[in-house]
This record gives C-alpha cells, sequence and structure tokens, in this order.
C-alpha cells in the first residue's frame, strides 16, 4: 500500500499567514493527489484534486502543487475560516489512503 | 446537483451485521464508481470500498479481512454496505462518496455505527 506522509502533523499561525503543507507518498503516483479540509462533525471538503485543481466554490487562496512523491498544500492569507485539519488522499493505485492530516491552529 | 444520503447507522453488538444504504440523486448513477470510506472517532479517513459503476469490480481495504460486502442497486440509484462480524473498531462514521473524475470524491454526510455491548 502507498503510505501518504503529512508534516507537519499539526501547526499554530495567525489570521493573515501564509501556510503550506506537505504530503509525501511513499512511491510515485504522478499528479493522482487530493486535497480536503474537514471541520468538527462535518465531512471532507474538497479543495483541490489531480493535485494543483482548484475545486469549483473553493477560494483561490488555497493552491496544490507537486507531482512524482512530494506535493504541497499552501493557503496564502490564514482566514478565521480555515482552522480545520487538513487531509491528503492518493488515488494511484488501491487501497486508496490518506494521509494522516494536519492540524491548523491559531496561535 | 449530486446528492447522497447515508442510512442504517446503528449501535449494534460485536458480532452483529448491519447494512448501510445510500441514496443517490442528480446524476445519472450507474455511470460512476461508488465508495465506502469511514472515520472512526478521533481519527482520521479511512477508505473502506470501490464498486464500479456497473457492480462488476468491486475492491476492500485489507483491514475488512473479507467481512465487507459492497454492492448497488442501478434501478433504485443506490449503493449499500454490509458489514458482518462488527468489532469495536468498526466504530466510526461511514461515508458515501461518488467517484465523480479522476481524483475527484463527492461525499456525503454519513452515517455513524456504533459497535459496542
Amino acid at each position: 500500500a502507498i503510505q501518504l506522509t503529512q508534516s507537519p502533523s499539526s501547526l499554530s499561525a495567525s489570521v493573515g499567514d501564509r501556510v503550506t503543507m506537505t504530503c509525501r507518498a511513499s512511491q510515485g503516483i504522478s499528479s493522482a493527489l487530493a486535497w480536503y479540509q474537514q471541520k468538527p462533525g462535518k465531512p471532507p471538503n474538497l479543495l483541490i484534486y489531480d493535485a494543483s485543481v482548484l475545486e469549483s466554490g473553493v477560494p483561490s487562496r488555497f493552491s496544490g502543487s507537486g507531482s512524482g512523491t512530494d506535493f504541497t498544500l499552501s493557503i496564502s492569507s490564514l482566514q478565521p475560516e480555515d482552522f480545520a485539519i487538513y487531509y491528503c488522499q492518493q488515488f494511484n493505485s488501491y487501497p486508496l489512503t490518506f494521509g494522516g492530516g494536519t492540524n491548523v491552529d491559531i496561535k | 446537483e449530486v446528492q447522497l444520503l447515508e442510512s442504517g447507522g446503528a449501535l449494534v453488538q460485536p458480532g452483529g451485521s448491519l447494512r448501510l444504504s445510500c441514496a443517490a440523486s442528480g446524476f445519472s448513477f450507474r455511470s460512476y464508481a461508488m465508495n465506502w470510506l469511514r472515520q472512526a472517532p478521533g481519527k482520521g479517513l479511512e477508505w473502506v470500498s470501490t464498486i464500479d459503476g456497473g457492480g462488476d469490480a468491486t475492491f476492500y481495504a485489507d483491514s475488512l479481512e473479507g467481512r465487507f460486502t459492497i454492492s448497488r442497486d442501478n434501478s433504485k440509484n443506490t449503493v449499500f454496505l454490509q458489514m458482518n462480524d462488527l468489532r469495536a473498531e468498526d466504530t466510526a462514521d461511514y461515508y458515501c462518496a461518488q467517484w465523480a473524475v479522476s481524483t475527484k470524491f463527492v461525499w456525503g454526510k454519513g452515517t455513524t455505527v456504533t459497535v459496542s455491548s
């Protein structure tokens, strides 16, 4: 199974900060990666698919990049509603797998 | 608009069985693979199973050890997850998701399964 390692596991930031988190795959997955945001008690909300395609309706401050084994999710200017847990998911091969998440909280 | 409505979650005793349903609307159901995923309390996301549009191909997480079966009824736009020999570690929110394109899932709101005596 392809393992996805997210780092950091948690980070503290302030409103207006630029935030970057990474997702590393244990083997190459081309661009077969999605990013989600999840808030307590809610299902995951798709932000990015195909590693860099912004889902419709998602604010442009979110961006994704990378291919192969190394991927990045960036938030250009953190907003109060962005404090949440972020997950990556690979679609390259079964079993589909998720990273362990990055918890973004308020500094 | 894609809508997915899961149902069937309940409190069940260890060793028991449960069947989850996911009623879909807003798209051509038979044209899309469908998925079940889960999230245990306070834990991360876990893919459970996928079924292709025709119901001919199915895939499962190794951790299930053959206890779960995914199926679909394209005449009723519904996908199912039959769960047998349930264990405490199966306690989770279970989500249905449409495999929209390439690496894009559209998720339902989930249903809660609790395995406890």
